[in-house]
C-alpha cells in the first residue's frame, strides 16, 4: 500500500480480554516498529523487527505483550488479559532499512490503533 | 530518564507569527535527528531531519537548527498557519531504543487566529 496500514483503528475491549492489533508496513520496508502512546504522552518503544533478525523486544512492558511478524511483512501485536492501563494508541511504523536511520532514512508511521480497555 | 526532552510542553502563537520549538538531547554520540508532527487523531508525520555534520537545514516554511556544543535542537516554523497546530516531537538516533531512535515527549503548538 501507499502507507503503513493499521487495524482496527479503534478497539474497545473488556478488562481481561485478549486483543490483536495488525500492522501492514509499506511494501519493501524491512524494518517494522511498534510504539505505544498514552494520552498526552510521548512515544514509548515496544518492539522492533528488522528483516530476519531476532526482534528487539526490550520495550515490551510485560509478558502479556507479544508481537509477531510473518513473512517479513505484516505484524500482529497481541495483548493478553488486557488491563485498563493498556488503554493507549498503538502506533506501527516502518522504514526501508533499520540501519538506514543512520544514513538519513526516516521511519513512517501508521494512523494508530486506539485501544480502550473498560 | 529520557535522553531527549523539550523545554515547553505547550506553545501558543498568533497566526502568521514565527514559532520556535526547542529540544535538548543528552547523548553527544547522536548523529541523526528528526522532527515529527502529530495532528489530533493521527500518527506522527515526518517533517524534517538533520545529520550531525550539519548545523542548519531548511524545508518549506520550516528550519531545523542543531547546536552540538550545547546539545540543542530547534524547529522553526515561519508564518504559522492554523494547520500547523499539532504536537511536535523531536527524535534522536542515539544507539538506544528501536534501532537507536529515541523520542521526546512532544510540544503542543497552538496557533491562535
Amino acid at each position: 500500500g501507499a502507507g503503513v496500514s493499521q487495524s482496527p483503528s479503534n478497539k474497545v475491549t473488556e478488562k481481561g480480554k485478549d486483543v490483536e492489533l495488525r500492522c501492514d508496513p509499506i511494501s519493501g520496508h524491512t524494518a517494522l516498529y511498534w510504539y505505544r502512546q498514552s494520552l498526552g504522552q510521548g512515544l514509548e518503544f515496544l518492539i522492533y523487527f528488522q528483516g530476519n533478525s531476532a526482534p528487539d523486544k526490550s520495550g515490551l512492558p510485560s509478558d502479556r505483550f507479544s508481537a509477531e511478524r510473518t513473512g517479513g511483512s505484516v505484524s500482529t501485536l497481541t495483548i493478553q488479559r488486557t488491563q485498563q492501563e493498556d488503554s493507549a494508541v498503538y502506533l506501527c511504523a516502518s522504514s526501508p532499512s533499520g540501519t538506514g536511520l543512520r544514513s538519513g532514512n526516516t521511519i513512517y508511521f501508521g494512523e494508530g490503533s486506539w485501544l480502550t480497555v473498560v | 530518564g529520557e535522553s531527549v526532552g523539550l523545554h515547553l510542553p505547550t506553545l501558543s502563537v498568533q497566526e502568521g507569527d514565527n514559532s520556535i520549538i526547542n529540544c535538548a538531547y543528552s547523548n553527544s554520540a547522536s548523529d541523526y535527528f528528526i522532527w515529527y508532527k502529530q495532528e489530533s487523531g493521527k500518527g506522527p508525520q515526518f517533517i524534517i531531519d538533520i545529520r550531525s555534520n550539519m548545523d542548519k537545514r531548511q524545508g518549506q516554511r520550516v528550519t531545523v537548527l542543531l547546536n552540538k556544543t550545547v546539545k540543542h535542537l530547534s524547529l522553526q516554523i515561519a508564518a504559522t498557519q492554523p494547520g500547523d497546530s499539532a504536537v511536535y516531537f523531536c527524535a534522536e538516533n542515539s544507539g538506544g531504543g528501536a534501532d537507536g531512535l529515541t523520542f521526546g515527549k512532544g510540544t503542543h503548538l497552538i496557533i491562535q487566529p
